[in-house]
């Protein structure tokens, strides 16, 4: 069963603007991993945020998570064609040393040049 | 450095039919697992193993059988190919599952008829 949940589905928006997705999860995690997925392609690892931090940054991403509210944003500032891709959001739960990874649905970004 | 390697790429299997999905990594990483990528769906884990000789099964394990012999090897079989196999399967590799990053082969897509 999918542990996180993204939110919107799908978005479009312009090149340059920022895109920002978001990803509910329900129970208590370690950490929560960002993936993208280009058409065709195998998932790519984009930013991993663990469970005691608050935001992280890498180049033009940034992620945030509260734990609090079992939520997570990623934000795509300055958007670019090519960062058209489905993006998921991954959740391993706090369980020892080895935890399994569970993906959510992903969102569809449509960055329109 | 190859990372995880999969093949084939393509595959079409009529009913009852069986085959290997092999994947391959070259990172010295424990932890290996097999997922599936149906619309709609997200990733859904399938088996995975956290080293030679040890397997286990995830989320959807039925029509499949895996084995770990090597570090560097982690086949995935389907024993009797059933139309609801069709999918888009994907070979992933990790140092420490759920707390580092997955690496992830380019997919296998394979549809039975």
């Amino acid at each position: 069963s999918q542990q996180g949940e993204e939110d919107p589905q799908a978005l479009s928006i312009q090149e340059g603007e920022n895109a920002t997705m978001n990803c509910s999860y329900k129970t208590s995690i370690n950490n929560l991993q960002w993936y993208r997925q280009n058409s065709g392609r195998g998932l790519v690892h984009l930013i991993l945020i663990r469970s005691n931090e608050r935001e992280k940054h890498s180049g033009r991403l940034r992620v945030t998570l509260d734990t609090s509210k079992k939520s997570s944003s990623l934000l795509i500032t300055a958007s670019r064609a090519a960062d058209t891709a489905s993006y998921f959001c991954a959740t391993a739960p706090n369980t020892g040393a080895n935890s399994k990874l569970t993906f959510g649905k992903g969102i569809t970004l449509s960055v329109r040049p | 450095n190859a990372g995880v390697t999969q093949t084939p790429k393509f595959q079409v299997l009529k009913t009852g039919q069986s085959m290997t999905l092999q994947c391959a990594q070259d990172m010295n990483h424990e932890y290996m697992s097999w997922y599936r990528q149906d619309p709609g769906m997200g990733l859904r884990l399938i088996h995975y193993s956290v080293g030679a000789g040890i397997t286990d099964q995830g989320e959807v394990p039925n029509g499949y059988n895996v084995s770990r012999s090597t570090t560097e090897d982690f086949p995935l079989r389907l024993l009797s190919a059933a139309p609801s196999q069709t999918s888009v399967y994907f070979c992933a590799s990790s140092y420490l599952q759920g707390h580092t990053e997955a690496f992830f082969g380019q997919g296998t897509r394979l549809t039975v008829v």
